[in-house]
């Protein structure tokens, strides 16, 4: 089974720098995803990781470490637009996906 | 390319009525999910197809069935209505392989059970 914590909340400033931590366990581990869910809408796909280290992609960028049980999504230069649920999942040797229960990122002018 | 289509957008239904969520896909995905979404607990996995005339149990399967009859379409059924099924419901599709199997979402369905 898995179990997978994210904080709930967060908020930032315009232009700053939030980092959404994601820790998991689970029996067997095939990726990480990231989904970004803004209020009403349907989750979509922001990144994935399999390996250990740093995948970049433009201002978001997310990092695994496998022995840790550990990701984190970075977003820079936040904007207001950036404000939505990030969501964690991992993917387990039998390809399902388990969702953290997401994190709310409030940005602020 | 319309991608992943869900109907209806919302519904209120009564309990003990039946209804049947509509998931439509153009992509040629092999995979298909269906997710229920709850205040604070996330998306949670109801049913899976892994190819078409194929179906399995996710995490909360009970008063939920579905069927593939084909590659584009994966309804999934509410036999009997019951207030605690009163949620969000997303169909998610993906190309089924073994590595990066990326799920793409529907816009969702909103339920409400009274």
């Amino acid at each position: 089974g898995q179990n997978i914590d994210q904080p709930t909340e967060m908020t930032a400033t315009e232009g700053a720098i939030v980092q959404i931590n994601c820790t998991y366990q689970t029996s067997g581990f095939n990726g990480l995803f990231w989904y970004q869910q803004h209020a009403g809408e349907a989750p979509t796909f922001l990144s994935y990781n399999v390996l250990d280290g740093l995948e970049e992609k433009g201002r978001f960028s997310s990092f695994l470490s496998r022995s840790k049980g550990y990701s984190y999504l970075l977003l820079k230069e936040l904007q207001m637009k950036d404000s939505a649920s990030y969501l964690c999942a991992v993917i387990e040797r039998d390809y399902k996906l388990s969702f953290g229960a997401g994190t709310t990122v409030t940005v602020r002018a | 390319i319309a991608g992943i289509t869900q109907a209806p957008t919302s519904q209120i239904l009564a309990a003990g009525r039946r209804m049947t969520l509509r998931c439509t896909q153009d992509m040629r995905h092999n995979a298909m999910y269906w997710y229920r979404q709850d205040l604070g607990l996330g998306l949670r996995l109801i049913h899976y197809s892994n190819t078409a005339g194929t179906t399995g149990k996710g995490e909360v399967p009970d008063g939920y069935s579905v069927s593939r009859a084909n590659t584009d379409d994966f309804p999934l059924t509410l036999a009997s209505a019951v207030p605690s099924q009163t949620s969000v419901y997303f169909c998610a599709s993906s190309e089924g392989r073994a590595d990066a199997d990326t799920q793409y979402f529907g816009p969702g369905t909103r339920l409400t059970v009274l």
